[in-house]
């Protein structure tokens, strides 16, 4: 089946550094790629959308200039957290679109990435 | 994307069938219905999709009402390892359509 990876799979950080969290599909390419973040006992909430050498469409509220995504290959996005504060502190779960055949598009999602900034 | 109706929270006892409901009213023609599941601190798992057929893969069985306004997921022998979060997503078939998630139903299965 189609496998998402996610590194780090937990980060811990001061308060003003940047974290860099890197997502691959690991057996097929992915035009599109995605990341969501979570917070405690909340659903995941859609951060972007980022198509591979484009920039990254950004949902309303997140700050485009705080999460940097970079989506450079067909199995590799990046997302790196600017001068991160406490209230960065969460889950951060990416996710690439792939065709099953016969079907329409389907999204598997990674791991995720349990970031604390201390 | 329409917008889906789940129950919060839902029991099973372990062996038996997971009958999971998701009104999806508003619905239109070129809307997938897709089912994830999340597992405690880990990233949802893909389980199955359909658009008005039912579909039946090696995890579930999804059933489509024929006014596709309403579907039921199916975990036929239910396991410890089943309980989860699990969510009803409605999507555009095309490019377009984005994943958002409701806050699911929690299902617990228990000995």
């Amino acid at each position: 089946g189609a496998v998402v990876s996610q590194h780090p799979s937990r980060v811990i950080c001061k308060s003003g550094t940047s974290v860099k969290i890197e997502c691959r599909s690991l057996d097929f390419q992915a035009t599109t790629m995605f990341w969501y973040r979570q917070f405690p006992k909340q659903s995941l909430m859609l951060m972007a959308t980022s198509n591979e050498g484009s920039k990254a469409t950004y949902e309303q509220g997140v700050e485009k200039d705080k999460f940097l995504i970079n989506h450079a290959s067909l199995t590799l996005s990046t997302l790196t957290v600017t001068s991160a504060h406490p209230e960065d502190s969460s889950f951060y779960i990416c996710s690439a679109r792939t065709y099953l055949a016969g079907s329409t598009d389907t999204q598997y999602f990674g791991p995720g990435t349990r970031l604390t900034v201390l | 994307d329409a917008k889906t109706t789940q129950p919060t929270s839902m029991d099973c006892a372990e062996g038996r069938a997971a009958n999971l409901p998701c009104n999806h009213s508003t619905i239109s023609g070129n809307e997938y219905v897709y089912w994830y599941r999340q597992i405690h601190s880990q990233g949802p798992q893909y389980i199955i999709h359909g658009l008005k057929n039912n579909e039946t893969n090696e995890m579930a069985s999804l059933i489509i009402t024929e006014d596709r306004k309403s579907s039921t997921l199916i975990l036929p022998h239910a396991t410890l390892r089943d309980t989860a979060v699990y969510y009803c997503i409605v999507r555009d078939g095309g490019s377009q359509g984005n994943l958002i998630f409701g806050k699911g139903t929690k299902l617990s299965v228990k000995p």
